[in-house]
């Protein structure tokens, strides 16, 4: 069982915009902390995309977009690209587990 | 610039123990803290500890509570993550992560190291 829960694909053609859910509960996002979101790409490290639940950091295109609302937050990709294609993780803290929690992944495919 | 690097891949046998080096390079290395996250085949990230670069202190993860160690050598802007009584389970990619100094998210990673467990 997943303390964060993301859907585990979705999918868009090039330009469109795909949105990225991540639940979670009253001890981590709910709770008021920071959700983190990280790309990535096959066969490498994870980046990071977006901290603070809506902040860019340095280089990062502000195509990608995230938000946070009650015990849920969200990433948008807009005009989405081939290079897009990636597994997104969101992350937060959790304070039943007293630890960071990432969520299961999405896989992002260009169709 | 900014980077960590990690030590390379490691076969190890079960119940044995790895020790899995990260070298930070181009900042403080007392000024920020690292974490470690593993990454099974197939699977999602997972969150296994962090140490303070300055003080030293540490926090594990439950699930690897009496089986992990993490260390750090300011001398080489160096940290190190150690598991022991490794079983096949824990093959995985293991990645160290810097903290970001104004928030919690993890901005460096490594390029992560292969741990095979396997007889």
């Amino acid at each position: 069982q997943s303390v964060l829960t993301q859907p585990p694909s979705v999918s868009g053609a090039p330009g469109q915009r795909v949105t990225i859910s991540c639940t979670g509960s009253s001890s981590n996002i709910g709770a008021g902390y920071d959700v983190h979101w990280h790309q990535q790409l096959p066969g490498t490290a994870p980046k990071l995309l977006i901290f603070g639940n809506n902040n860019r950091p340095s280089g990062v295109p502000d195509r990608f977009s995230g938000s946070k609302s009650g015990s849920s937050a969200s990433l948008a990709i807009s005009g989405l690209q081939a290079e897009d294609e990636a597994d997104y993780y969101c992350q937060s803290y959790d304070t039943s587990l007293s630890g960071y929690v990432f969520g299961p992944g999405t896989k992002v495919t260009v169709l | 610039q900014v980077q960590v690097v990690q030590s390379g891949a490691e076969v190890k046998k079960p119940g044995a123990s790895v020790k899995v080096s990260c070298k930070a390079s181009g900042y403080t290395f007392t000024s920020y803290a690292m974490h470690w996250v593993r990454q099974a085949p197939g699977q999602r990230l997972e969150w296994m500890g962090w140490i303070n670069g300055g003080n030293g202190n540490t926090k594990y993860s439950q699930k690897f509570q009496g089986r992990i160690r993490i260390t750090r050598e300011t001398s080489a802007s160096t940290a190190y993550m150690e598991l022991s009584s490794l079983r096949s389970e824990d093959t995985a990619v293991y990645y160290c992560a810097r903290e970001a100094g104004s928030n919690d998210a993890f901005d460096m990673w490594g390029q992560g190291t292969m741990v095979t467990v396997s007889s």
